[in-house]
């Protein structure tokens, strides 16, 4: 158990819809990074954030946002949703920032769009 | 631009064969090496990492060695179990601002008894 928890594990859902998945990272953990895991891209970095501040951007589409709340939690919002968005999604979190910080990750959730 | 370039599988192997994955990195300036390892239904766990030229990171008989001037940090264990069956990452973190892994496509190890 990493300490980085997801919410839901699962979620089904229909194109045009929106979505929100929740990560809640290890105790005193002020990073938090979401990854995308496809068949097609592999894993691929969407966005981080650094004790509520976004701090770098990947491959993340306008549809999607993301935010790190006080309490250092973090929400990945997923609109106008496609069928191409089905994959895993990761977050991971670790103490600080920099090269020699470890990412612990979470279980992921799972998201098909019908 | 920064890249991970991992061995293809699937590789199946024997149980107490020798495992080794290749994998070299394109990275932007020094960065930190890691292999992360996803078993069935499971999210990515860090099997080991290396921070600097040389270094050996280990982990679980898992072995890999830091090679700046090759640029690649292949995994390998001695005699691998029915339980490493899994899919192993490779990926670095590089220097600026943005400490993102990079990863590469995986590599699934299938262990027969």
């Amino acid at each position: 158990d990493s300490g980085v928890t997801q919410t839901p594990k699962h979620l089904i859902t229909a194109t045009g819809q929106r979505v929100t998945l929740r990560c809640s990272p290890r105790s005193g953990d002020l990073s938090v990074y979401w990854y995308q895991q496809s068949l097609d891209q592999g894993l691929q970095f969407l966005i981080q954030y650094y004790n509520g501040e976004e701090r770098a951007k990947g491959n993340i589409l306008e549809r999607f946002s993301a935010q790190q709340f006080p309490d250092l939690h973090s929400e990945l919002n997923l609109s106008s949703l496609e069928l191409g968005d089905s994959a895993l999604y990761f977050c991971a979190s670790s103490a600080d920032r920099g090269l020699l910080e470890t990412q612990y990750f979470g279980p992921g959730t799972r998201l098909l769009v019908l | 631009g920064d890249s991970v370039t991992q061995m293809e599988g699937p590789v199946t192997l024997s149980e107490e064969a020798f495992l080794t994955i290749n994998c070299t990195y394109t990275a932007t300036g020094y960065p930190s090496l890691f292999w992360y390892v996803q078993y069935p239904g499971e999210g990515l766990q860090l099997l080991l990492k290396a921070t600097k030229a040389d270094d050996k990171g280990s982990n679980k008989g898992f072995e890999a060695t830091y090679r700046k001037e090759t640029t690649s940090f292949h995994l390998e264990k001695g005699s691998v179990q029915v339980s490493d069956s899994a899919v192993y990452f490779c990926a670095f973190v590089s220097g600026g601002s943005n400490y993102k892994l990079t990863f590469g496509k995986g590599t699934l190890l299938t262990v027969n008894p």
